[in-house]
């Protein structure tokens, strides 16, 4: 069984500044982890990845995120946040496994960037 | 673009009927999941199919079934619908590579049950 967890389901911040949203994940497998972000009134689009590897992942848009294992987290940051982060992000959770290829959503964080 | 294409974009019926959504995957892609993204719920995970093979159920209810066809598109069929069915419906689709590779999401068709 998986599960996310993402603490806070609103993060303001100022624009130029450090953006950190957070993801803790539960997995009984080694876990595949992605960060999405939602615009409005539009689809899911894939931010970064971590499958096997470096655990300093980098993704589109300046965004990176950090595998830890022993803390189970997958935190998203960007170093200075610009007007157009403003959407929603979802952490997600994937089995390493064939059969456990579908996702596991956290319940997102509404990312709001002030001038 | 993603290159998953989902039909209808929109939807607004009544309670009771019947709907079908459909969603052509990425051109290679071997696999669709359907995903329900609603206020309450969140999103969740439908069903997974492969090469026309149902691979995995999540939260689907008896009232929804989905199925793949031999060109690979799939449809979400839900009947009986009800208020709470009210969501937005993704497709996605992810290539014959393995669980590491990502999957890619259509824009979603928002149903409006009335």
């Amino acid at each position: 069984a998986q599960s996310v967890t993402q603490l806070g389901s609103h993060v303001s911040v100022s624009e130029g500044a450090l953006v950190l949203l957070r993801c803790n994940y539960s997995s009984s497998v080694p876990p595949y982890l992605f960060w999405y972000v939602q615009y409005p009134n539009q689809g899911l689009q894939l931010l970064l990845k971590y499958t096997t590897g470096a655990t300093l992942v980098k993704g589109i848009n300046g965004f990176e995120a950090e595998f830890k294992k022993s803390e189970t987290s997958f935190h998203l940051t960007k170093p200075s946040a610009h007007m157009s982060d403003a959407a929603e992000y979802f952490c997600a959770v994937s089995g390493s496994s064939g059969s456990a290829r579908q996702l596991t959503f956290g319940s997102g964080t509404q990312l709001t960037v002030l001038p | 673009d993603s290159g998953v294409t989902q039909t209808p974009k929109h939807l607004i019926t009544a309670t009771g009927q019947r709907v079908t959504l459909r969603c052509s995957p990425r051109s290679g892609d071997l696999s669709v999941y359907w995903y329900q993204q609603s206020l309450d719920q969140g999103l969740q995970f439908l069903i997974h199919y492969y090469n026309g093979e149902e691979r995995a159920k999540g939260n689907i209810l008896e009232r929804f079934s989905a199925q793949q066809f031999p060109d690979l598109h799939s449809e979400l069929n839900l009947s009986s619908l009800e208020l709470g069915d009210s969501a937005l419906y993704f497709c996605a689709s992810s290539p014959p590579a393995g669980a590491r590779t990502e999957a890619f999401f259509g824009q979603g068709t928002r149903l409006t049950v009335v």
